[in-house]
């Protein structure tokens, strides 16, 4: 049947804007953080990765934010392209976690409207 | 770059079904892991493995077993499908720990 969860938030931008995507965490070990995008039926692709000794990094038209005073991390995405249109979700991981596990969240959909 | 290709994209099968989902990568990769996707339920993890035969479970174990014989290659197995085993399957694999996994493309498995 049918399974029944959260919505997931959604973000609709025309092509040509920017983009922030947030998301937000709750472990205070978290050291490690990363983005995915991931487009319909197809598997996560990492975008990129920031770790708790940077607050900021940048790679080609994205940026990542990380607020760990408020346990907060964000993906701006500048000037999107209809290719950006996909599910984007943040993962963590924490100091000690074994092995390397990391923690998602649900997820963001991004609509860009040429 | 690191490759992991699931062995199919698409699969249907009956209920009551032995099924195989095969996951290899390319990069020797030390840790494995095996999640599934369903709508509102984000990525849940099945098992993982950080060695040759060694495996943990993860967070949704029931009704399914893995296998890892060789490195690169990590195996999910569903004992007898049922169809609240139809999801999208995700293999993935990292280098060490506090390191990004690099995912496969994913299975449809639709068990009927």
């Amino acid at each position: 049947g049918e399974s029944v969860g959260l919505h997931l938030p959604t973000l609709s931008v025309q092509e040509g804007d920017n983009s922030i995507i947030n998301c937000a965490y709750s472990n205070s070990a978290s050291d490690y953080f990363i983005w995915y995008k991931q487009e319909s039926g197809k598997g996560p692709q990492f975008i990129i990765d920031i770790r708790s000794n940077m607050d900021k990094r940048q790679g080609q038209r994205v940026t990542v934010l990380l607020n760990k005073t408020v346990k907060h991390l964000s993906l701006q995405i500048a000037a999107t392209q209809p290719g950006d249109s996909a599910v984007y979700f943040c993962a963590e991981n924490a100091r000690g976690t074994s092995y390397g596990k990391l923690t998602f969240g649900q997820g963001t959909i991004l609509t860009v409207h040429p | 770059d690191v490759k992991v290709t699931q062995s199919s994209r698409y699969l249907v099968k009956r209920t009551g079904e032995k099924v195989f989902l095969e996951c290899v990568q390319d990069m020797d990769h030390e840790n494995m892991f095996w999640y599934r996707q369903d709508p509102g339920l984000g990525l849940r993890l099945i098992y993982f493995s950080y060695d040759v035969k060694m495996k943990e479970k993860g967070d949704i174990p029931e009704g399914y077993s893995v296998s890892r014989e060789k490195k690169e290659r990590f195996s999910l197995i569903l004992e007898s499908a049922s169809t609240n085993q139809t999801s999208m399957y995700l293999c993935a694999s990292s280098l060490v720990p506090n390191y990004g996994y690099t995912f496969g493309s994913g299975t449809r498995l639709t068990v009927v």
